[in-house]
């Protein structure tokens, strides 16, 4: 099975930096997504790590190391716009043999003017 | 270039009821899933299919059932339904970069 931990509530002002970490316990790791949810939106695709090392795309990066089984999502010059829920998920094997997308609870990021 | 559609937006059921929800892939895409959400959580797997074949199946219980016609298109049954069905139902549709999934806006079902 597959189980990921991150925090539950993350507050930041505007034009800051805020980093979500996540940890995962897996049996079948193939990559680390993120996805960002506004209230009452559909869950939406950011990044994508199969590998160690930093993304970046924007003013979001995200992060692997697969030896710690960590990430995290960065966000720079943060926005109002970017109060949402954000979730990270393991693309992997839970059972069977096909690969499926396991999300954690997410976490509600507010930003402060 | 047409997103992912799901319908109803909102389903109002009685306990002990049956339901079926729709959806509509984006274009090129011809793997489907579907997901969970109860209020505050992640989305939970509950299946995906392909080439109108279950691919893969989470941890629900065979009251969940489902199809996809060869349009890629699909649909999500439940039976008998609980008040803890209660919750947002996604369809997540991808392409070859399976990882990388499109959601659409999901149906509220409420189970009274």
């Amino acid at each position: 099975g597959q189980s990921l931990e991150q925090p539950s509530e993350v507050t930041a002002v505007e034009g800051a930096i805020v980093q979500i970490n996540c940890t995962y316990q897996t049996s079948g790791f193939y990559g680390l997504s993120w996805y960002q949810q506004h209230d009452g939106g559909a869950p939406t695709f950011l990044s994508y790590n199969a590998l160690d090392g930093l993304e970046e795309t924007g003013r979001f990066s995200s992060f692997l190391s697969r030896s710690d089984s960590y990430g995290y999502l960065l966000l720079q010059e943060l926005q109002m716009k970017d109060s949402a829920s954000y979730f990270c998920a393991v693309w992997g094997l839970s059972s069977g043999s096909a690969r499926q997308l396991t999300f954690g609870s997410g976490t509600q990021l507010t930003v402060l003017p | 270039d047409a997103g992912v559609t799901q319908s109803p937006t909102h389903l109002i059921k009685t306990r002990g009821q049956q339901v079926t929800l729709r959806c509509s892939p984006k274009s090129g895409h011809d793997t489907v899933s579907w997901y969970q959400q109860a209020l505050g959580q992640g989305p939970q797997f509950i299946f995906q299919y392909y080439e109108e074949e279950e691919r893969q199946r989470g941890n629900f219980p065979d009251r969940f059932s489902g199809h996809q016609f060869p349009n890629y298109s699909s649909e999500l049954n439940v039976n008998a339904l609980l008040l803890g069905d209660s919750a947002l139902y996604l369809c997540a549709s991808s392409g070859l970069a399976a990882y990388e999934q499109y959601f659409g806006p999901g149906t509220r079902l409420t189970v009274t």
